[in-house]
């Protein structure tokens, strides 16, 4: 039980381009997912949180007009990075979770923009 | 503020145990956790143990916690060469789920 999926698992697109990612609690409900990035050899930095059907959080220094969160359901976020650059090339994992010690990660994305 | 500080390498030989330490600064910590991640792969969350515990043993994995320091351990008995990943020591605490990570400690396991 508690699996988390990512789709895609990468994705390549061109400068200039939106790309959306998926992420989706399979069999059970989360109110709350988060989202991470991570560059190569580094930690994970989180990006936001967001809880189903309200907008979501963002941290100090993540352009919320960039990276957009939405949280339709209690088993799907979807991040949407706009007008992508190739410094937004990076590996974004998710997690989902119902309460603190019971947040579980997605597989993570590999976006690489050219 | 609120930091998690790792070091950055270990390596030992197989049958060896591992001990990977971290430290944190944020004392209403409630939740203290270690994650594995494989290369490519998303974090695996290996334990966790909560601020009013001092051991917690789960097979071959022992967390030490020691409050006083806010210095968390993990021990892998018998280390093999499967164990060869990063991992992450994070902490949050009640009232928010903001969990904060450690840079990760890259194990290598010598067979």
């Amino acid at each position: 039980g508690a699996v988390v999926s990512q789709h895609p698992s990468w994705v390549i697109c061109k400068s200039g381009t939106s790309v959306k990612i998926e992420c989706r609690s399979l069999d059970f409900q989360a109110t709350t997912m988060f989202w991470y990035r991570q560059f190569p050899k580094q930690s994970l930095m989180l990006m936001a949180t967001s809880n189903e059907g309200s907008k979501a959080t963002y941290e100090q220094g993540v352009e919320k007009d960039k990276f957009l969160i939405n949280h339709a359901s209690l088993t799907l976020s979807t991040l949407t990075v706009t007008s992508a650059h190739p410094e937004d090339s990076s590996f974004y994992i998710c997690s989902a979770g119902t309460a603190t010690y019971e947040q579980y990660f997605g597989p993570g994305t590999r976006l690489t923009v050219t | 503020g609120e930091d998690v500080e790792q070091s950055l390498f270990l390596s030992v030989r197989e049958g060896d145990s591992s001990v990977i330490n971290c430290t944190y600064t944020d004392s209403s910590s409630t939740y203290l956790y270690w994650y594995k991640q494989e290369p490519g792969a998303g974090l695996q969350l290996l334990t966790y143990i909560f601020s009013n515990m001092d051991m917690k043993q789960d097979q071959r994995l022992t967390v030490l916690l020691n409050k006083k320091d806010k210095h968390l351990s993990l021990r892998i008995a018998d280390t093999q060469t499967g164990d060869s990943a990063i991992y992450f020591c994070a902490e949050a605490y009640t009232g928010g789920f903001k969990t904060i990570f450690g840079a990760g400690t890259r194990l290598f396991v010598k067979a």
